[in-house]
């Protein structure tokens, strides 16, 4: 079975570009998050997805961050204008209502801002 | 004062030893406990929950202590391969997940 699915896995951009992360995850599953790992700050959550539907943003640093989850099998994780502090590893985990201890992790994006 | 604390490390031990982990978390309103594991530039995975009665697979065991909300993985013959981070992770509402930094481990031959 495919896991969550991250894209890219690598993202260099200058400070100002608009940076977009991707993410599919496990189908069947109805809940998604998104994380921030940094050596300062470890792994931090930012928003949390049921249904589609945004349940908690107050993780999102600020409104440069953006999340959409247009459909149950695909999000996406904008910043723009992307600054240097942004650079992480920034992984998606689903989870499913069945199983809902588990969060299945994506392989993260790491995200590199010039 | 972070939410959830643990102790960075790192734990250096040799091949077989039996070696415990500690995690300290801070709202009392947490209902869901875990200990999930990273390696070196991976994502973490699931290696426990955490219950109150206390739970053991094969060479892991965790325990979980409301009253002092203090929860720990005790990790017997160590093997080389389980060399990696130990995160404590504490969830409340159902979704709302905070991490502890991490515990290192380094199991040598």
């Amino acid at each position: 079975d495919a896991g969550v699915i991250q894209s890219p896995r690598h993202e260099v951009t200058e400070m100002g570009q608009e940076v977009t992360l991707r993410c599919k995850p496990i189908s069947g599953h109805n809940s998604l998050f998104w994380y921030r790992q940094t050596m300062m700050r470890g792994l931090e959550l930012l928003i949390y997805f049921n249904n589609n539907v945004p349940i908690d943003d107050s993780g999102m640093p600020e409104d440069r961050f953006s999340a959409k989850m247009p459909n149950a099998s695909f999000s996406t994780l904008k910043i723009q204008p992307s600054e240097p502090r942004d650079s992480a590893v920034y992984f998606c985990a689903s989870r499913t209502l069945f199983d809902a201890d588990t969060q299945y992790f994506g392989p993260g994006t790491r995200l590199t801002v010039l | 004062r972070k939410e959830v604390e643990q102790d960075p490390g790192p734990f250096n031990v040799p091949e077989g030893a039996t070696v415990a982990f500690n995690c300290t978390y801070s709202n009392s309103a947490s209902q869901s406990f875990f200990w999930y594991r990273q390696d070196c530039r991976k994502e973490p995975k699931l290696l426990m929950s955490v219950y109150s009665s206390g739970n053991e697979d094969g060479r892991f065991t965790a325990q979980l202590n409301r009253a002092s909300q203090y929860i720990s993985l005790l990790i017997r013959d160590s093997k080389l391969s389980d060399s990696a981070t130990y995160l404590c992770v504490v969830m409340t509402g159902g979704f709302k997940t905070i991490f502890g930094a991490g515990t290192r481990l380094f199991v040598k031959a």
